[in-house]
């Protein structure tokens, strides 16, 4: 079935350090990939997505690029604040019966940005 | 907007006992779908409804059991509790547009303990 590997935690880092969270992937056909955040005591929120090979998709300075090749979907931002402090899932979409809405998340990575 | 509503916020039963969590999906979106995150793992799908009717079911027994209602909310039901059932449930929410990729919304979670 399908499944994420993503890098073990916890991360901790200086503010203004460069940031690389590796995730990788396996998955039988051609799923969508995904980048969610959890800051503590909330829910997830969608961070970043790819739909397809080379795809890069970005927000808020972080960025990850789609690599069918290497099945891989790193996570990077090149300089990380404190407010970026929080869990990061990597997940990929299943197409279910009806359309691309089964998750299958990593287990997650805590960041910690020390100021 | 309101976001993705779930309740209770936290809740507290015992063994054996049995458990009904509640959400309500953004307005308009007509797809819901549950996942449990154990403290420390990714979330992992249970279910998704859409149109009131379960279109992909995660790998959970069948004490596991959900429902959507002619309004789009939907309930969780949980039967003879287990001390691994202790987790945060969180329900998320799509548009279900045709074609192309949704974005799930997550509501903030239900943590259940079972004692």
């Amino acid at each position: 079935g399908d499944s994420v590997t993503q890098m073990e935690g916890p991360v901790t880092l200086s503010e203004e350090a460069f940031l690389t969270i590796n995730c990788t992937y396996t998955a039988t056909g051609y799923p969508s990939l995904f980048w969610y955040v959890q800051y503590p005591g909330e829910g997830l929120q969608l961070l970043l997505k790819a739909t397809k090979a080379d795809d890069k998709g970005s927000n808020k300075g972080f960025e990850a690029t789609y690599r069918k090749e290497t099945t891989s979907f790193h996570l990077e931002k090149g300089s990380v604040q404190v407010s970026d402090s929080a869990v990061y899932f990597c997940a990929l979409s299943d197409r279910t019966n009806f359309g691309n809405e089964k998750l299958t998340f990593g287990t997650g990575t805590r960041l910690t940005i020390i100021p | 907007d309101a976001g993705v509503t779930q309740s209770p916020t936290h809740l507290i039963k015992t063994r054996g006992q049995h458990v009904t969590l509640r959400c309500s999906p953004i307005s308009g979106h007509k797809s819901v779908s549950w996942y449990q995150q154990v403290l420390g793992q990714g979330p992992q799908f249970i279910f998704q409804y859409y149109e009131k009717e379960e279109r992909g079911r995660g790998n959970f027994p069948d004490r596991f059991s959900a429902r959507q209602f002619p309004n789009y909310s939907s309930e969780l039901n949980v039967n003879a509790l287990l001390l691994g059932d202790s987790a945060l449930y969180l329900c998320a929410s799509s548009l279900r547009q045709a074609g192309g990729i949704d974005e799930q919304f997550f509501g903030p979670g239900t943590r259940l303990t079972v004692l």
